[in-house]
């Protein structure tokens, strides 16, 4: 079965401080794996992605993640937070392996909260 | 880029009434759409997924009578939660994948999420 898993409800940081949001993931072969970010009310907004190549992806408004085969982990982070960056994260792993090919299986996802 | 509206962005029904739920693919097409309901505060739940001109893929749990989807072109599929109930309040969400019919080069890894609906129930 597929899963991910973020372990942490909710992140605050400082401003201008370095975040990490964690995830790590359970999969059947190669994992395909996503972070997106939703606002209040609306609907999610993709990030980045891995599918295969370098470890460290880079993505949308400064963040990256780093793929760690050996950790099972794909956390999200940022150098300098900024308050806009204030949000709910979820991670998430698409399953490549059963009939569907399609679906995607998401975290519980993990609010940060950036403190002024 | 990939663009899916949804349609409305907000209902409040009554209580025993159907809503239906707009979700467009803009500027791809999309044999594939799926539909997920989220709760505050949590995460994202995969009730359907919806193909295009064939009938759609429940998951377990969810009520095929009670949550009507339709997929009748390759831009367009309906939600509509029949007899609704105070319970069926939420957030839906649809997101749909680039067939590659457009031609585009968009990802086919990815899904396109809607802005989202949130529907109440008096």
């Amino acid at each position: 079965a597929q899963s991910v898993a973020q372990p942490e409800d909710q992140v605050n940081v400082a401003e201008g401080n370095p975040l990490t949001v964690k995830c790590t993931y359970s999969v059947s072969g190669n994992p395909y794996l996503f972070w997106y970010v939703q606002y209040p009310n609306r609907g999610l907004q993709f990030l980045l992605k891995y599918i295969t190549g370098d470890n460290l992806v880079k993505g949308s408004y400064g963040f990256e993640a780093e793929f760690n085969k050996s950790q099972t982990s794909f956390h999200l982070k940022k150098p300098s937070a900024l308050v806009s960056d204030s949000a709910l994260y979820f991670c998430a792993v698409r399953d490549m392996i059963s009939n569907t090919g399609n679906q995607f299986y998401f975290g519980t996802g993990t609010s940060l909260t950036v403190i002024p | 880029g990939a663009v899916v509206s949804q349609h409305p962005s907000r209902v409040i029904c009554k209580s025993g009434t159907s809503v239906k739920i707009e979700c467009r693919s803009l500027d791809f097409q999309a044999t594939t759409m799926f539909w997920y309901r989220q709760f505050p505060k949590q995460s994202l739940m995969l009730m359907a997924t919806s193909n295009e001109g064939s009938k759609a893929t429940y998951e377990q749990g969810v009520e095929k009578d009670k949550f009507l989807i339709n997929h009748a072109s390759l831009t367009l599929s309906t939600l509509t939660v029949t007899s609704a109930h105070p319970e069926d309040s939420s957030f839906y969400i649809c997101s749909a994948r680039d067939s590659g019919a457009s031609g585009g080069r968009r990802s086919s890894y990815e899904q396109y999420f809607g802005p989202g609906t949130r529907l109440t129930v008096t």
